[in-house]
């Protein structure tokens, strides 16, 4: 079974602060996706990256960052914490452009 | 005509009940599409894949019409347990790496 860890299930942050989220998968998946998903929104792409050190801009990348140094783990970096990045964070892979996604369980991101 | 679209829902169904779900979508060139469930607070999981004109899994089939362009997902004999939110997917963009999701339909099979 594919694995998708992210590491904080619950994160509180104070508006300005520069917050970094992690993503780490144990399939050997060449693509990975950082969504956010807010009420009557749905998800939607911030970033992905369909190999090491490459990234492309999803439909909503503006106030977000990402890193991808190591196959199996995407970062996702909040530079400066607003209170409208309150959000859930939701990151994925998958091993080719027709795959399905595999989903981590998600991270529930308060800004204040 | 939007990226994908979903019927919000909700569907209210009694236990036992057929229910179908369709999604539109507005890329011709697609090729594979998804279903997921969502439960309440919780990350979407893989429900089926639909690679060509349509898959059965159980109670579950999702059917495909390229020429409308939609995709269906038909769930009989509903459970209670069946009661979540189900996401269409469809990939988009460049190269198709990147996938659209649906608002989701919101399903409640009651007792």
């Amino acid at each position: 079974d594919v694995k998708v860890t992210q590491s904080s299930r619950y994160l509180v942050k104070r508006t300005g602060e520069k917050v970094f989220l992690e993503c780490v998968q144990d399939m050997d998946h060449e693509n990975m996706f950082w969504y956010r998903q807010d009420p009557g929104l749905g998800l939607r792409l911030i970033y992905f990256s369909y190999d090491v050190k490459m990234k492309e801009k999803g439909d909503i990348p503006e106030g977000y960052s990402v890193s991808r140094e190591k196959k199996e783990r995407f970062s996702l970096i909040l530079e400066s914490a607003s209170t409208n990045q309150t959000s859930m964070y939701l990151c994925a892979s998958r091993s080719w452009s027709n795959s399905p996604l595999h989903f981590g369980n998600g991270t529930r991101l308060t800004v204040t | 005509r939007k990226e994908v679209e979903q019927d919000p829902g909700p569907f209210n169904v009694p236990e036992g009940a057929t229910v179908a779900f369709n999604c539109t979508y507005s890329n011709s060139a697609s090729q594979s599409f998804f279903w997921y469930r969502q439960d309440c607070r919780k990350e979407p999981k893989l429900l089926m894949s639909v690679y060509s004109s349509g898959n059965e899994d159980g109670r579950f089939t999702a059917q495909l019409n390229r020429a409308s362009q939609y995709i269906s997902l038909l769930i009989r004999d509903s459970k209670l347990s069946d009661s979540a939110t189900y996401l269409c997917v469809v990939p988009s963009g460049a190269g198709s790496y990147q996938l659209t999701f649906g608002k989701g339909t919101k399903l409640s099979v009651i007792p």
